[in-house]
């Protein structure tokens, strides 16, 4: 068990309206990804975050927003919901202690479905 | 952008067959990891594999890293119906700061 919380596992609402998707980790990990699975695509990487403040946009960033303000939490925050946006969506820790060149391990998941 | 292709997309076996299953790009990683899927959970890591050439094994599992870190391969001995789920490979992108590029997964059925 990598200590790695995602909520909620499940959700949904309607096109337009915000959603925010947290992850929360408990072994002081260095970097944090989002992650979202979809039929014949795999694994798509949305944002990742490098230390506290510190993120950047991955494949499929358009419409998803990132915030890290302590270590433990990386929040996703789709600002207004599209349906195109249903999905599976991962989070991901790695590099605990601040150590690189470790695999990511990831949490169980929210699936998010936008009518 | 690198790309990870994994064949076969699907397999379908009987209890007691062997299998190998293949992760390949034109890309080189620093390392590959291994991760089983089952419906409704996240991947879990079953194997990384860094140095070019290396074979890991993991019980009825071996795992090798291509010379030129581009490739790799999962080969099940005597499958089982627990080995059934989704099998996905990543590659670590070489100098770009512990980010993953995923294969789309080759989907194990093994039946009893």
């Amino acid at each position: 068990d990598a200590g790695i919380t995602q909520s909620p596992r499940h959700k949904v609402t309607e096109t337009g309206t915000p959603v925010t998707l947290r992850c929360h980790q408990t072994e002081n990990h260095r970097y944090m990804y989002w992650y979202r699975q979809d039929p014949g695509h795999g694994l798509r990487l949305i944002h990742y975050s490098y230390g506290v403040k510190d993120t950047d946009k991955g494949e499929v960033s358009d419409g998803y927003s990132v915030s890290r303000s302590k270590t433990e939490d990386f929040l996703l925050t789709l600002e207004s919901a599209t349906s195109s946006q249903t999905s599976v969506y991962f989070c991901a820790i790695s590099g605990q202690g601040g150590l690189s060149n470790q695999p990511q391990h990831f949490g169980d998941g929210t699936r998010l479905s936008i009518l | 952008t690198q790309l990870l292709e994994q064949s076969p997309q699907f397999l379908s076996i009987q209890e007691g067959e062997n299998l190998t299953v293949y992760c390949n790009s034109s890309s080189v990683f620093s390392s590959l990891q291994w991760y089983r899927q089952e419906p409704g959970e996240g991947p879990v890591l079953l194997v990384t594999v860094v140095t070019g050439g290396e074979v890991k094994k993991l019980k009825r599992l071996t795992f090798q890293f291509g010379d030129a870190r581009k490739d790799s391969s999962l080969h099940i001995t005597a499958a089982q119906p627990g080995d059934t789920g989704l099998y996905l490979c990543a590659g670590e992108v070489v100098n770009y700061g512990q980010n993953f590029v995923f294969g789309p997964g080759t989907r194990l059925s093994v039946l009893p």
